[in-house]
């Protein structure tokens, strides 16, 4: 499985944007690269994911490099609803149907400041 | 919204007891997962299910078993429970081949004494 890299944590301010950086050097072309966060006394929740571009939801924005190799997720306005450990994956086909495995790394946790 | 529910949120065992965690979703997904988090390891991935009745070892299997009789249904079961297997467990479900979204329960924390 290709491994990510990210900060074991990050800070910022309430209503300001948020740059949660991962790196992905050995991202192969078929992976897509997922965003997962998980909120304290959670389980994870889906953000975003893509492939080559870059992606827009109402949750946040994802930021992918020409080269695939790095990704950026980015909170437009962050708010301490969004302190939680982010996880930025890269997905795995399964052996067998397809089934998707994620392999979570470590993550950043992300601290909102008031 | 799709809604992963488990048996409990707490739960207290015996060394050597059998253990069953249960795990429901309502959306009518083909894949289910069964994960589980330990400080400084992250989440990993215990077994998963694309079918009813199938079944595939994840990086973790040793000292666990799996159930799916039902497709909304995947049980996890610690056929003696011991107390490194102490953990927050999660399960999760997919649509199907190809899902990208995997739906995750609230989690059950075990204690094994």
């Amino acid at each position: 499985d290709a491994k990510t890299t990210q900060p074991n944590s990050m800070e910022s301010n309430e209503e300001e944007p948020v740059h949660l950086p991962c790196n992905h050097s050995t991202i192969s072309g078929t992976d897509y690269i997922h965003w997962y966060r998980q909120l304290p006394s959670q389980g994870p929740e889906y953000v975003i994911h893509g492939l080559t571009s870059n992606v827009n939801n109402r949750m946040a924005s994802l930021a992918i490099a020409e080269d695939r190799k790095s990704s950026t997720l980015i909170l437009h306005r962050a708010t301490l609803r969004d302190a939680a450990v982010y996880y930025c994956i890269l997905r795995a086909l399964g052996r067998i149907q397809g089934a998707q495995k994620l392999v979570f790394g470590q993550g950043t946790r992300l601290t909102i400041n008031p | 919204d799709v809604k992963v529910t488990q048996s409990s949120r707490y739960l207290v065992k015996r060394t050597g007891e059998k253990v069953f965690l249960e795990c429901v979703q309502d959306m009518d997904h083909e894949n289910m997962f069964w994960y589980r988090q330990d400080p400084g390891l992250g989440l990993r991935l215990i077994y998963f299910s694309y079918d009813v009745k199938m079944k595939e070892k994840g990086d973790i299997p040793e000292g666990y078993s799996v159930s799916r009789e039902k497709k909304e249904r995947f049980s996890l079961i610690l056929e003696s429970a011991s107390t490194n297997q102490t953990s927050m467990y999660l399960c999760a479900s997919s649509l199907g081949q190809g899902a990208f979204r995997q739906y995750f329960g609230p989690g059950t924390r075990l204690t094994v004494t």
